[in-house]
């Protein structure tokens, strides 16, 4: 089974508004962290936001916040007042709570274009 | 700001050959990752390692895998003799050691390898 769930493999959105990327997540484990990166067209991989599991309040980074709602299974991405240089991949990533498993299990991606 | 830095930034071989991938991560971070990006695809997770050793692994981490950490500031990914399907980006990540916490896994621009 899928661990992180991303729905939407692209969406256009206009300069200056709100866009949200969806993300579900499968785990049984409580204890587990939420993490999105972007990737621009260069490739690199760039951290955004983090939200842990037992964190009361949603996660706000910027112009980006964390719509965490734990019992869907979701950690959708929001991004406010959206710029040309937002245009990239957008990927959601897990990490459980597991004494010996540091791994970060990715979903397979949105692809965000900011049109002027 | 600190970052992981990786090099060289794109490497073409021949099918067959060794490579060796390397990474310099975030000088205070004491666990390093290997991910990996084929072309058009989710990333990936490969090998984890900390104090020396490795602490976790994925089935795409065979044999013809190894990393190593020469001395106190590089960290390296080898293949053995690569195959055509080890064409992708490959990614370092580093992150803080925490005992309790969520340590965000920070990466480096990726190299782009390239099996003929």
């Amino acid at each position: 089974a899928q661990k992180i769930t991303q729905t939407q493999p692209g969406m256009f959105v206009q300069e200056k508004e709100a866009v949200t990327l969806d993300c579900t997540y499968d785990t049984s484990d409580p204890s587990y962290g939420l993490f999105w990166y972007k990737q621009p067209s260069s490739g690199e991989m760039i951290f955004l936001i983090y939200q842990g599991s037992y964190d009361q309040q949603n996660a706000t980074e910027g112009r980006y916040s964390l719509n965490f709602q734990k019992a869907r299974k979701s950690a959708n991405l929001v991004i406010s007042a959206s710029q040309l240089g937002d245009s990239a991949m957008y990927f959601c990533a897990m990490r459980e709570g597991g004494a010996n498993d540091y791994k970060l299990s990715f979903g397979a991606g949105t692809t965000v274009t900011v049109r002027a | 700001e600190p970052e992981v830095t990786q090099t060289p930034s794109h490497q073409v071989t021949q099918m067959g050959q060794e490579v060796i991938l390397r990474c310099v991560p975030i000088s205070n971070h004491l666990y390093f990752y290997w991910y990996r990006q084929i072309l058009g695809q989710k990333v990936e997770f490969l090998v984890s390692f900390y104090n020396n050793e490795i602490s976790e692994k994925s089935e795409i981490f065979d044999d013809q895998f190894s990393v190593e950490r020469p001395d106190g500031s590089n960290f390296t990914l080898k293949i053995r003799s690569t195959k055509l399907e080890d064409s992708a980006m490959y990614f370092c990540a580093s992150s803080e050691f925490s005992s309790g916490g969520w340590e965000t896994q920070y990466f480096g621009p990726g190299t782009r390898l390239l099996v003929l």
